[in-house]
């Protein structure tokens, strides 16, 4: 069955530092990839997608993810940390032919410290 | 545009009872998807409907069900209500043009069953 596994449950970063949350997916062929993030109480919010062609994908609020077919992965990256970022950010993937149906990772919180 | 709404927000029902949800998609989105979000369980989809009809079902049990308007907007529905569907159940659209497979997500509706 397709999964997708986000290895880190809980991740804390001081503020200004790098990030990267790390997305695996279990699938036979390449699924279409994407990061969500949600604060507490919220609903999700689309950080960025892949569906094709480069393996770099920027998306809102700095962020980043690289594909990487090799190691089935798609972590997600920012540079520089901002107070603001900590939130639960999921990884979800969706079959081509699979219409709409996301399959989320567990998700991974972040905590900001000042 | 505005975005995905979605009532009530918050919502407590008693064992047995049975409730329904609304979703009123983006303006010209025409796929809704509900998925609900427990701790335990995380993130999982329950289904999608497009154009009023019924195209993928997660594996929930037959109390939960839902429809699609002309207008696109969505109600899903649980019947005889248990303990363990408190959770948060999100509503997300999809225009689904040019093989767009981004999904918005509304606040959610908080459901607690006691």
């Amino acid at each position: 069955a397709q999964s997708v596994t986000q290895p880190d449950i809980h991740i804390t970063v001081s503020e200004g530092a790098s990030l990267e949350l790390r997305c695996n997916y279990s699938y036979g062929a390449t699924p279409y990839l994407f990061w969500y993030v949600q604060s507490p109480g919220q609903g999700l919010q689309l950080l960025l997608k892949y569906f094709s062609g480069d393996t770099l994908v920027q998306g809102i609020k700095g962020f980043e993810a690289e594909f990487k077919r090799s190691q089935s992965s798609f972590n997600l990256r920012k540079p520089s940390v901002h107070w603001s970022d900590a939130a639960e950010y999921f990884c979800a993937v969706a079959l081509s032919g699979g219409y709409n149906k996301l399959i989320f990772g567990a998700g991974t919180r972040l905590a900001v410290h000042p | 545009k505005a975005g995905v709404t979605q009532t009530p927000r918050y919502l407590i029902k008693t064992r047995g009872q049975q409730v329904t949800l609304s979703c009123s998609p983006i303006s010209g989105h025409r796929s809704v998807s509900w998925y609900q979000q427990t701790p335990g369980q995380g993130l999982q989809f329950l289904f999608e409907y497009f154009s009023e009809t019924q195209r993928n079902k997660g594996n929930f049990p037959g109390r939960f069900s839902g429809r699609q308007f002309s207008n696109s907007r969505s109600e899903m529905n649980v019947s005889t209500l248990e303990l363990g569907d408190s959770a948060l159940y999100l509503c997300a659209s999809s225009s689904l043009t040019s093989g767009n497979y981004e999904q918005y997500f509304g606040p959610g509706t908080r459901l607690t069953v006691t």
